[in-house]
């Protein structure tokens, strides 16, 4: 069974600029969630994806957009990058809420 | 909306020493609880879980018990390690919306 993988590792971004990021899913699990997590910080939540349907989103601007595939995999686009965008994107893929949510290694994004 | 207070780190231990991370939280219903653990440069791994009252959620050493009358779900572990030395993280989950909140995190650094 191949857990969560994200891409890329590591991205190093210009203030203005655009990034899109992704993720698959573990197999079979059809709920994607996207986590920001500021260093030193516990991760905050952007929004999840089911079944190619936006599924609840958290308190960030319409900057931040998503989306989900048939084959469950999903992608984070950031536009028009800040400087305190800077954070480790983590991806999340669940089947039943209550079996927990399991986490990628995340993508570290650092803009300047 | 959910929210959680951990115990502020960093926790430093000997190894072979007793663990506990205090967790609290406030959350509408009787949302399931998780622990994750965050290992340095790593992505977040499930620890344990529980999903409703008096349960006790347990792996690799650790438990933790769903505490309904004082809405808490404190981590314990009988004899740490060096390896888990790590940052530790409690997440209710909100039932609408499959939604993890995670607090601050508390750092935890055994030592030989």
């Amino acid at each position: 069974e191949t857990g969560v993988t994200q891409s890329p590792t590591h991205l190093i971004k210009t203030r203005g600029q655009q990034v899109t990021l992704r993720c698959s899913s573990q197999s079979g699990h059809n709920t994607v969630s996207w986590y920001q997590q500021a260093l030193g910080q516990g991760p905050q939540f952007i929004f999840q994806y089911y079944r190619e349907e936006e599924n609840g989103r958290g308190n960030f601007p319409p900057r931040f957009s998503g989306l989900q595939f048939p084959n469950y995999s999903s992608e984070l686009n950031v536009n028009a990058l800040e400087l305190d965008d800077s954070a480790l994107y983590l991806c999340a893929s669940s089947l039943e809420p209550s079996e927990g949510q399991y986490f990628g290694p995340g993508t570290r994004l650092t803009v300047t | 909306g959910n929210s959680v207070t951990q115990m502020e780190g960093p926790v430093t231990l000997s190894e072979e020493a007793f663990l506990t991370i205090n967790c609290t939280y406030t959350a509408t219903g009787y949302p399931s609880l998780f622990w994750y653990v965050q290992y340095p440069g790593e992505g977040l791994q499930l620890l344990l879980k529980a999903t409703k009252a008096d349960d006790k959620g347990s792996n690799k050493g650790f438990e933790a018990t769903y505490r309904k009358e004082t809405t808490s779900f404190h981590l314990e572990k009988g004899s740490v390690q060096v390896s888990d030395s790590a940052v530790y993280f409690c997440a209710p989950l909100k039932a609408a919306g499959n939604k993890l909140t995670f607090g601050g995190g508390t750092r935890v650094l055994v030592k030989p």
